[in-house]
């Protein structure tokens, strides 16, 4: 069976310091990859999707960069917090484009930037 | 552009009640569109999707949507709601491949 791994649970991070958020999915070859982020009392926007290993796009600008070392491993980071980065974070994948098929989601990160 | 507004934060029903959850989208075209359903200390789900043919859609759980293309809404139902229901619900568009819009969401609460 297929699961998606995220890490860390939960962090408290300073202004200014870096951040790298984690994803491994399991269980699946070469899926399609995503980031979602939701502020707090907020919509749920995704912030990036890969199709391969080493291909990011991006869908929404929040001073934030993904990477994609591994077919199964999605990266988030950023060498200079926000406060407008505290919120959760979700990464996801999916066998086919997201609007053609499920999409299957991690129980995310909650981030908080002090 | 493209935007969903799902207008109500929290609803509240009785066990054994009819619920509907309203959904609004905003997009140029028809879209393919989603209810995701999110339980506490779990990831979203699907609940169900809608591409194109028959307006009402049926999905896990009895649930069901109904697309109105002159109220560019998918707004969501249920017969009669069981206290596990009780999560926050997602509505999503997806205007081209491989990109999710949501909602804000509903956190839905079944009292005994």
């Amino acid at each position: 069976a297929q699961t998606i791994h995220q890490w860390p649970v939960a962090e408290i991070k300073a202004v200014g310091s870096p951040l790298s958020l984690g994803c491994t999915i399991k269980g699946k070859s070469s899926p399609n990859l995503y980031w979602y982020w939701q502020a707090t009392g907020g919509t749920l926007q995704q912030l990036f999707y890969s199709i391969t290993v080493g291909q990011v796009e991006s869908v929404v600008q929040l001073n934030l960069s993904a990477s994609r070392p591994k077919d199964d491993q999605f990266i988030l980071s950023t060498e200079k917090l926000l406060l407008s980065h505290s919120g959760f974070y979700l990464c996801a994948w999916s066998l086919q484009g997201a609007g053609d098929t499920e999409v299957f989601f991690g129980k995310g990160t909650r981030l908080t930037v002090v | 552009a493209q935007s969903v507004t799902q207008p109500d934060a929290r609803v509240t029903v009785s066990e054994g009640a009819s619920l509907q959850l309203r959904c609004k989208y905003s997009y140029s075209a028809t879209p393919y569109l989603f209810w995701y359903v999110q339980y506490p200390r779990q990831g979203l789900q699907l609940l169900l999707k809608y591409y194109s043919g028959d307006p009402v859609v049926q999905g896990v759980n009895s649930f069901e949507a109904e697309f109105s293309k002159s109220n560019s809404s998918f707004h969501l139902q249920k017969a009669s709601v069981h206290w596990s229901d009780s999560a926050v619900y997602f509505c999503a568009l997806s205007p081209y491949y491989n990109v999710l819009y949501f909602g804000s969401g509903t956190k839905l609460t079944v009292e005994p």
